[in-house]
């Protein structure tokens, strides 16, 4: 079974608004990732945020977790039409299994 | 040329025939990892690989085998397709290290099995 459950399924936004994406997942992590899969295509590494870690960023890219809660955000600020695509979330269980859990992730449509 | 490579990229077969997905890396990492992508599902692994001799089984492996010939190439073989194995294969590749580096994907092969 996926390890992380992603919130919403899929967002429409207009270009220039923000987007924000959550994911919950069920076991303590080393790590927690966000990538990016435009339509059909491999997966893209956003950014990676360690279990010490609360937030992160990475350009107009900003990551929260709160290993309390077991969940994450992702928040992309001032959209671009470029920033349509499926985003995932994935996780490293902690007990260095070596592979990741990736959850269902979200849709984000960003209208010109 | 791309870090990590798939052949092919998109495969049409028959139910019961035998299918390899090729996948061939520069990086120079140790592990590889074999997942299948469902429309509406994340990635699901199917097996993975963290050195020549190293081969485990993933989530979803029944009905799938790979074999690690090198350090660079990791193949996902349908040893008898059927329909319910079409979907979107990936291949990746991560670093060494007590912790489970960034993941680096190939483009994909889309597979029908019709």
């Amino acid at each position: 079974s996926q390890q992380g459950e992603e919130d919403p399924q899929a967002l429409s936004i207009q270009e220039g608004e923000n987007a924000t994406m959550n994911c919950s997942y069920k076991t303590s992590i080393n790590n927690l990732q966000w990538y990016r899969q435009n339509s059909g295509r491999g997966l893209v590494h956003l950014i990676l945020i360690r279990s010490n870690e609360r937030e992160k960023h990475s350009g107009r890219l900003r990551v929260t977790l709160d290993t309390s809660k077991k969940s994450s955000s992702l928040l992309i600020t001032a959209s671009r039409a470029a920033d349509t695509a499926s985003y995932f979330c994935a996780t490293d269980a902690a007990g260095n299994t070596g592979k990741l859990i990736f959850g269902q992730g979200t849709t984000l449509q960003v209208k010109p | 040329d791309a870090d990590v490579t798939q052949t092919p990229r998109n495969r049409i077969t028959k139910t019961g025939k035998r299918i390899m997905l090729e996948c061939s890396q520069t990086k120079g990492h140790d592990r590889m990892y074999w997942y299948r992508q469902d429309p509406g599902l994340g990635l699901r692994l199917i097996y993975y690989s963290f050195d020549v001799k190293d081969i485990n089984k993933g989530e979803i492996s029944d009905g799938y085998s790979v074999s690690r010939q090198a350090q660079a190439k990791f193949s996902l073989s349908l040893e008898s397709a059927i329909p319910n194995q079409t979907a979107l294969y990936f291949c990746a590749t991560s670093g060494p290290g007590w912790e489970t580096d960034t993941q680096y994907f190939g483009p994909g092969t889309r597979l029908t099995v019709l």
